[in-house]
């Protein structure tokens, strides 16, 4: 069973809007991350959230985490075509050597 | 935007034949990665590197995957007999420490076993 996992599988809004993914995770971690990954590219950083961190923003994105509830969320606002993509969060279940475990993904799709 | 270079973009191979897969890590990162990624989007962890040292991997990598990190040369994946379970994106990634940092991924080498 995986390690993280996103609640969602798709979903979708029109540019303009604002949504949120969440994320669910099982073991103690010292950070989470959110990645973004659009078709045919690899997946590309979003935020990094140590464990010890409340919320961190990095534009229009905002991610939460909650250690007691093993769970985060990512926020996007103002949304655009271009923030289409599939959306994974990943652990590190407290890896040594910063292996990341990722839930498999929801599709974010942002119609005009 | 990530420097990881993988090559080739895809690849086409008959059960039994061997795959390679190569990768450049961003200039300066000692840590690379290889993951597996499924067509549902799944990602598997198969083995990390520093330098040309195999930090973790696990056992399926060990036993029909053989990986190496030279000096001076790109970084390589190779399945010695492909299976058909083997069909996949498979994505390079580097860092500049092997514990909690950034990680940048390549476009990947999507592998197609026939």
């Amino acid at each position: 069973s995986q390690l993280a996992e996103e609640n969602s599988w798709a979903l979708s809004v029109h540019e303009g809007e604002s949504v949120t993914v969440n994320c669910s995770y099982k073991t103690s971690i010292t950070a989470l991350q959110w990645y973004r990954q659009k078709s045919g590219k690899g997946p590309a950083q979003l935020i990094l959230i140590r464990s010890n961190e409340r919320e961190k923003r990095n534009g229009r994105l905002r991610a939460t985490l909650d250690t007691s509830s093993q769970s985060s969320s990512l926020s996007i606002t103002a949304t655009r075509c271009e923030d289409t993509a599939v959306y994974f969060c990943a652990t590190d279940a407290r890896s040594n050597y910063n292996v990341l475990y990722f839930g498999s993904g929801t599709k974010l799709t942002v119609e005009p | 935007n990530s420097k990881v270079i993988q090559t080739p973009r895809y690849l086409v191979k008959g059960q039994g034949q061997k795959a390679k897969m190569r990768c450049i890590p961003e200039k300066g990162h000692p840590v690379v990665f290889w993951y597996q990624q499924n067509k549902n989007n799944e990602f598997k962890f198969l083995i990390n590197f520093q330098n040309q040292e195999v930090l973790q991997q696990i056992d399926m990598t060990e036993k029909r995957f053989s990986a190496e990190c030279p000096s001076n040369s790109p970084c390589s994946l190779e399945i010695q007999s492909s299976e058909a379970g083997d069909s996949a994106l498979y994505l390079c990634a580097s860092s500049l420490s092997p514990a909690n940092t950034e990680v940048f991924f390549g476009k990947g080498t999507r592998l197609t076993v026939v």
